[in-house]
């Protein structure tokens, strides 16, 4: 247990509705990070928080966004869904982006697009 | 542009050592991680290499040439439970907005008895 939460664990939905995945960094973490895990492209880095701020974007479509509140957990949301879009989705969390940190791995939401 | 390369598949039996290998072109480098995921679970953190060298971490040794853009996991004493994808991962720049990783595609590696 890496102590990230992710919720839910399992999600399944239509095309062209949205949907809003949470995450808890571990306790003390102020970096939280989002990545999709599909089968053909590997984990690909979303999106990254410090301390409620973004601080680096990555390959994240304008459908999707994110926010990271006072209490530091974060919520990513992913609207007009397509099928292309079902993927793993992990939150990861990490001590201090100010100098290089392992990141901690949550359990991952499963999305899936009907 | 961003590459990380490692082999898609291996296969090794209990008991013995096997290496996975990974090559990195990256716009800049600030450390080069390696994690273990079995299927459908969350990455664990395995070992990160900053400057040249081997770190050795009990049955798991990560190597790293930074001149060559090259990094291996050595496994020793092979068991069942390391069939998992071993993802290779680098962090391009400190200076860089923040501390993302960029992830290899995975080497999935099958332990047979």
């Amino acid at each position: 247990d890496s102590g990230v939460t992710q919720t839910p664990k399992h999600l399944i939905t239509a095309t062209g509705q949205r949907v809003t995945l949470r995450c808890s960094p571990r306790s003390g973490d102020l970096s939280v990070y989002w990545y999709q895990q599909s089968l053909d492209q590997g984990l690909q880095f979303l999106i990254q928080y410090y301390n409620g701020e973004e601080r680096a974007k990555g390959n994240i479509l304008e459908r999707f966004s994110a926010q990271q509140f006072p209490d530091l957990h974060s919520e990513l949301n992913l609207s007009s869904l397509e099928l292309g879009d079902s993927a793993l989705y992990f939150c990861a969390s990490s001590v201090d982006p100010g100098r290089q940190a392992e990141q901690y791995f949550g359990p991952g939401t499963r999305l899936t697009v009907t | 542009g961003q590459n990380i390369d490692q082999p898609t598949e291996m296969t090794a039996t209990e008991g013995a050592i096997v290496q996975i290998n990974c090559t990195y072109q990256t716009s800049g480098f600030n450390g080069l991680f390696w994690y273990q995921q079995h299927a459908g679970e969350a990455p664990t953190f395995l070992s990160y290499n900053v400057l040249d060298g081997l770190e050795e971490k009990g049955r798991f040794s990560s190597f790293l040439s930074r001149s060559k853009g090259y990094s291996y996991l050595l496994l020793k004493e092979l068991q069942m439970k390391d069939s998992a994808s071993y993802l290779c991962a680098v962090s391009p720049s400190l200076n860089q907005a923040g501390t993302a990783l960029i992830f290899g595609k995975g080497t999935t590696l099958s332990v047979s008895s």
